[in-house]
């Protein structure tokens, strides 16, 4: 099992453009997250996903984010225009029903100048 | 105040020595998660408790539901075992409805010195 997969794992980008995580999770899961993490506030949910639907986005900052999960086997995370406070480390992770243990991806970690 | 808080915040230790980490919540939970996040960055899950006490190795996780407070215990730590160790709560199905929601503590930097 090659566990959660996250592209690209380091991104560097100028404040304004568009920036695009990707994910893929465990084969099987059904539930999808995406948390971000910083010095200052540590880890936080942005968004999760069951069976491919979003279910709480109250984590994602602002319209500037967004995220899709058009199947079971992909998920985005955008940020469209970024700002430097985006910089951050983004992960993605993902469970099974009926099982709390959540299995993390290795990170994308952000950049914005 | 943030609704899971652990102590210390930073913890060196010699290797061998006997090592606590606690994490204290304040909002009604299904679960409790002790995460490890090694310095190349990547997440591990330890341990999932919703009561009583589990053991895998030399890292032991009690929780107390009535006092909301867990431990994370690791004997005879070894260098390998320098982490930040992540106490994450999942709400209750009372907690604003989104019950699958992981609340976060600040994280406890561990080093261990041989």
């Amino acid at each position: 099992d090659a566990g959660v997969i996250q592209s690209p794992r380091h991104e560097v980008t100028e404040m304004g453009q568009e920036v695009t995580l990707r994910c893929k999770p465990i084969s099987g899961h059904n539930s999808l997250f995406w948390y971000r993490q910083t010095m200052m506030r540590g880890l936080e949910l942005l968004i999760y996903f069951n069976n491919n639907v979003p279910i709480d986005d109250s984590g994602m900052p602002e319209d500037r984010f967004s995220a899709k999960m058009p199947n079971a086997s992909f998920s985005t995370l955008k940020i469209q225009p970024s700002e430097p406070r985006d910089s951050a480390v983004y992960f993605c992770a993902s469970r099974t029903s009926g099982r709390s243990e959540q299995f993390f991806g290795p990170g994308t970690r952000l950049t914005v100048l | 105040k943030n609704e899971v808080e652990q102590s210390p915040q930073n913890l060196t230790a010699q290797e061998g020595e006997f090592i606590t980490i606690n994490c204290s919540y304040s909002v009604g939970i299904s679960a409790l998660h002790w995460l490890q996040q090694h310095p190349g960055g990547g997440i591990v899950s330890l341990f999932m408790l919703s009561s009583g006490k589990k053991k895998h190795g030399r890292l032991i996780a009690t929780i107390n539901i009535q006092e909301k407070h867990s431990s994370l215990h690791i004997t005879a730590s070894h260098p390998r075992d320098s982490a930040v160790y992540i106490c994450a709560v999942k709400g209750g199905s009372h907690y604003g409805g989104a019950t699958n929601k992981l609340i976060f503590g600040t994280g406890t930097l561990l080093a261990v010195q041989p």
